[in-house]
């Protein structure tokens, strides 16, 4: 079983809430991934960290921010929560070591529902 | 909220038949992919895994095969049981874009008792 966890599970929260979406990992992954997934569709990249210091935005638009200041934490931040941003947020780690094809974990996901 | 995207394609089986479930990748230079399985309510599992220099590797009840040729991916779970039904993501592995994986649609693998 991976090591990577994500708090709260879920969240029911009230429109103009700023909200942080936890993730933490303890298996030192130096890569980090947010994805957004709506029930029963694809899964969609929102944010990536290649390591500490280091976010990129993935190739769903979303007004969420994230930060990296340990490796072993990821969250993700909406400052102004809409019924849009209703939805599965899954976190993912990878290693980034010398034999490249590496598993990438997931964790459980948070369920986001706006009001 | 919003759904963005595709809605998921269904594979309905009969328990104990065979299922095959397939995935059409897009880039010709990815070279590892793996098969991922999600239950409701959970984040997707690694199922299985294969290199580029392959074309077939077997694991327990399943067999995911690789075309290069036609970029083509498929997972083949033998005598399907109703712990199997979860959506299925085919990953491609692409060195290009910092060996960053890209995620199929999925399928739904709905067993019938």
């Amino acid at each position: 079983e991976a090591d990577i966890y994500q708090t709260p599970r879920y969240l029911v929260i009230g429109t103009g809430k700023k909200i942080t979406l936890e993730c933490s990992q303890t298996m030192g992954h130096d890569k980090m991934y947010w994805y957004q997934q709506d029930p029963g569709m694809e899964l969609h990249l929102i944010h990536y960290s290649y390591g500490v210091n280091s976010t990129e935005k993935g190739d769903l638009s979303s007004e969420s921010t994230v930060s990296r200041i340990r490796t072993e934490h990821f969250p993700l931040t909406l400052e102004s929560a809409r019924p849009s941003h209703t939805s599965q947020y899954l976190c993912a780690s990878r290693d980034s070591g010398p034999g490249f094809y590496n598993e990438q974990f997931f964790g459980p996901g948070t369920r986001l529902t706006v009001l | 909220g919003e759904s963005v995207g595709l809605h998921l394609p269904t594979l309905s089986v009969q328990e104990g038949d065979n299922s095959i479930i397939n995935c059409a990748y897009s880039n010709s230079a990815s070279d590892y992919f793996i098969w991922y399985k999600q239950e409701s309510g959970k984040g997707p599992q690694f199922i299985i895994d294969i290199r580029s220099n392959m074309d077939k590797r077997q694991g327990q009840r399943v067999t995911v095969l690789l075309n290069k040729t036609v970029k083509h991916l498929s997972l083949q779970i033998a005598a399907t049981q109703p712990g199997d039904s979860a959506v299925y993501f085919c990953a491609e592995n692409i060195p290009k874009y910092g060996n960053k994986l890209v995620f199929g649609a999925g399928t739904i693998l709905r067993v019938k008792s």
